[in-house]
């Protein structure tokens, strides 16, 4: 089942914050966090495993409640670059397969 | 991090033939990814490829259709089998590293 992603669009000014959040309704192992420009491949942020590890860019930064199976991406002090649609693609059981299943998308547009 | 490459980059196809999409990687990786990505929507896993066993295929994606091969440790073969309006989508291969997965660019398919 697919995870849900809030919210799906937000626009921006340059400097400003936004919180995208991603919720599964199953078990979760680890959350990963990419973000796409326009005709280009995903490009990998953040993962958040269970058990507390996280690994990704330094400027992003990211929770995940084991317990609500949630997890939220903030992005602070919003540069033009950052525009884009930011995925969550998660990872449940205990398998190991890494394979994903994404969330909808949000789609994030920063203005000058 | 991995480079991954794909081709075709784009192609138009009629509707009842095949095409193969192949993917490189420029290092040994074991874990690849089959998805699909139409416009504007969400990333869908058709299967895992992993060398030296059988491509484990999720709900909804079949062997007939979506045959794979993964015959070494940089590449993997995806082919679109009898094709209809329905396959029209961009297919991605990944690959998984130690903890992200990277996209390739992707091949855009059209079938008329």
């Amino acid at each position: 089942q697919q995870p849900v992603q809030s919210p799906q669009a937000v626009i921006l000014r340059e400097g400003e914050d936004a919180v995208i959040n991603c919720s599964s309704s199953k078990a979760l192992y680890s959350v990963h966090w990419y973000r796409q420009k326009h005709g280009e491949a995903p490009v990998f942020l953040m993962i958040l495993l269970k058990g507390g590890e996280q690994k990704g860019h330094e400027k992003i930064s990211a929770s995940f409640n084991e317990k609500k199976q949630q997890s939220s991406l903030y992005l602070t002090a919003s540069q033009l670059s950052y525009s884009g649609t930011y995925f969550c693609g998660t990872e449940s059981g205990n398998t190991g397969r890494r394979a994903l299943t994404f969330g909808s998308g949000t789609r994030l547009q920063v203005q000058p | 991090s991995a480079v991954i490459s794909q081709k075709p980059s784009r192609d138009i196809c009629q509707r009842g033939t095949s095409l193969t999409i192949q993917c490189q990687v420029d290092s040994q990786v074991t874990m690849m990814f089959w998805y699909r990505q139409q416009p504007g929507q969400s990333l869908t896993l058709i299967a895992t490829a992993n060398q030296g066993s059988e491509a484990t295929y999720e709900s909804g994606f079949v062997i007939d259709k979506f045959p794979i091969s993964r015959p070494n440790l940089t590449f993997s073969t995806l082919t679109v089998s009898n094709m209809s309006p329905e396959d029209s989508s961009i297919y991605l291969c990944s690959v998984a590293a130690e903890y992200e997965q990277y996209f390739g660019p992707g091949t855009r398919l059209t079938v008329t």
